[in-house]
């Protein structure tokens, strides 16, 4: 039972374009939000977060969107540049004690092409 | 300062033997969490770990244990291998708990192979 799905395992986007990463998730008790990106034989590192009181949180060229009604969420890199190929993990957390509250989604393989 | 670090970075056992994985957290960070992370699975979480004491556990058997010690330093245990450990064990630490807003700084890894 996958409570935060990313059902695109791979995405692929021109330089300069828009990138859109989506995520799902099905426990309406999550509260908060976050996005980590991974490069290859490096840990994850944090990217973005939202807060479910909040509908968008914009950092440079990175803006989350959540939609609560949906339950959904993504992630929009404007422009992309080709540092941003990594794999982009979505996660969602119940409330704020615990690692154990943050269910983490499958990833999602970003590739920039020139 | 250091990042959190993360030893051995790869590593080949046998199914039966044990393994240990160790992992430093950033100084001054007194929470440690362990993720798995398998193709297709994304990060399951497996223990928490904050001053010492075991504050979570995830969904994992028994073979799975871990400690802190007194430094924040963390090890991870998997006694009787199995194929199916085989993944990229992460660490994670940070300065309170790691849930919500309280960020977590992650290692990059012990590549466990499991033949």
């Amino acid at each position: 039972d996958q409570q935060v799905k990313q059902n695109s395992p791979s995405l692929s986007v021109q330089e300069g374009r828009i990138s859109i990463l989506n995520c799902d998730y099905t426990n309406s008790m999550f509260d908060y939000f976050l996005w980590y990106k991974k490069y290859p034989a490096e840990g994850p590192t944090f990217l973005i977060s939202i807060s479910s009181i909040k509908d968008k949180n914009e950092d440079g060229r990175f803006t989350v969107f959540l939609n609560k009604s949906a339950k959904h969420l993504s992630l929009h890199i404007v422009p992309s540049q080709p540092g941003d190929s990594a794999v982009y993990f979505c996660a969602a957390s119940r409330g704020y004690s615990s690692a154990s509250k943050i269910i983490f989604g499958s990833g999602t393989r970003l590739s920039i092409r020139p | 300062k250091a990042g959190v670090t993360q030893t051995p970075r790869y590593l080949i056992k046998t199914r039966g033997q044990q393994v240990t994985l160790s992992c430093s957290p950033i100084s001054g960070h007194r929470s440690v969490s362990w993720y798995q992370q398998t193709p297709g699975q994304g990060l399951q979480f497996l223990f928490e770990y904050f001053s010492e004491t075991q504050r979570n556990k995830g969904n994992f058997p028994g073979r799975f244990s871990g400690r802190q010690f007194s430094n924040s330093r963390s090890e991870m245990n998997v006694s009787t291998l199995e194929l199916g450990d085989s993944a990229l064990y992460l660490c994670a630490s940070s300065l309170l708990a790691g849930g919500g807003n309280n960020e977590q700084f992650f290692g990059p890894g012990t590549r466990l192979t499991v033949l």
